[in-house]
């Protein structure tokens, strides 16, 4: 069974700090991670997509990285903004039977600081 | 922008009642989903869709049940509303994975249903 692991659960840091939210899988045999950012009471935005094929993905000051091998990937956020604070979830696509199942972890819950 | 729209941000239902939660999207994708999510719990799935007039049962299905009779629209229905259904529900949907899956899975705004 497919378990995803997010550490640390929740995270303060100050403003213009550089941090990386890490996350773990059990299984290797993964179609692609995602990123997600969750704010209070509001829905799912998706950060970033990496491929099993791929290394990382960047967008803007966030970088994903991806060993599939150790199954591990990490979210690199540069100079950390007020603005960043919401929960970070990760998630693997993965073939379950038949179909294809998304698997969360629990998320970070990042507090940036002014 | 594409998107995926939950009909209602915010609903107040009673026990018993039949509750209707619609997700429209508009990014022509053939895989749709609805999830739940609960403080400690994460999310898990309920039911998913990969067709239209199709169905498939997630992880937690017991007292939920789903349509699919148009390819952008999926609408999660609760038969008889209890309060333990009472959570934040979020629609999904996402291409086929045997297509090149550029964007993932795009996610609604949710909506937070509380049975009283």
């Amino acid at each position: 069974k497919q378990e995803v692991t997010q550490i640390p659960a929740a995270l303060s840091v100050p403003e213009g700090e550089n941090l990386v939210l890490n996350c773990s899988f059990t299984d290797s045999a993964i179609y692609n991670l995602q990123w997600f950012r969750q704010d209070p009471g509001k829905g799912l935005t998706s950060l970033l997509l990496i491929q099993s094929s791929q290394r990382e993905q960047t967008s803007g000051r966030l970088n994903a990285s991806l060993d599939k091998s150790s199954g591990r990937s990490t979210l690199y956020i540069a100079a950390s903004q007020p603005g960043d604070s919401a929960t970070y979830l990760c998630a693997v696509r993965r073939r379950q039977g038949g179909s294809e199942k998304l698997v969360f972890g629990k998320g970070t819950k990042l507090t940036v600081n002014p | 922008d594409v998107k995926v729209t939950q009909s209602s941000r915010y609903l107040v239902k009673r026990t018993g009642e039949k509750v209707f939660l619609e997700c429209v999207q508009d990014m022509d994708h053939e895989n749709m989903f609805w999830y739940r999510q609960d403080p400690g719990l994460g999310l898990r799935l309920i039911y998913f869709s990969y067709d239209v007039k199709m169905k498939e049962k997630g992880d937690i299905p017991e007292g939920y049940s789903v349509s699919r009779e148009k390819k952008e629209r999926f609408s999660l229905i609760l038969e008889s509303a209890s309060t333990n259904q009472t959570s934040m529900y979020l629609c999904a949907s996402s291409e086929p994975r045997g297509r090149m899956d550029r964007t993932g899975y795009t996610f609604g705004s949710g909506t937070r249903l509380t049975v009283v």
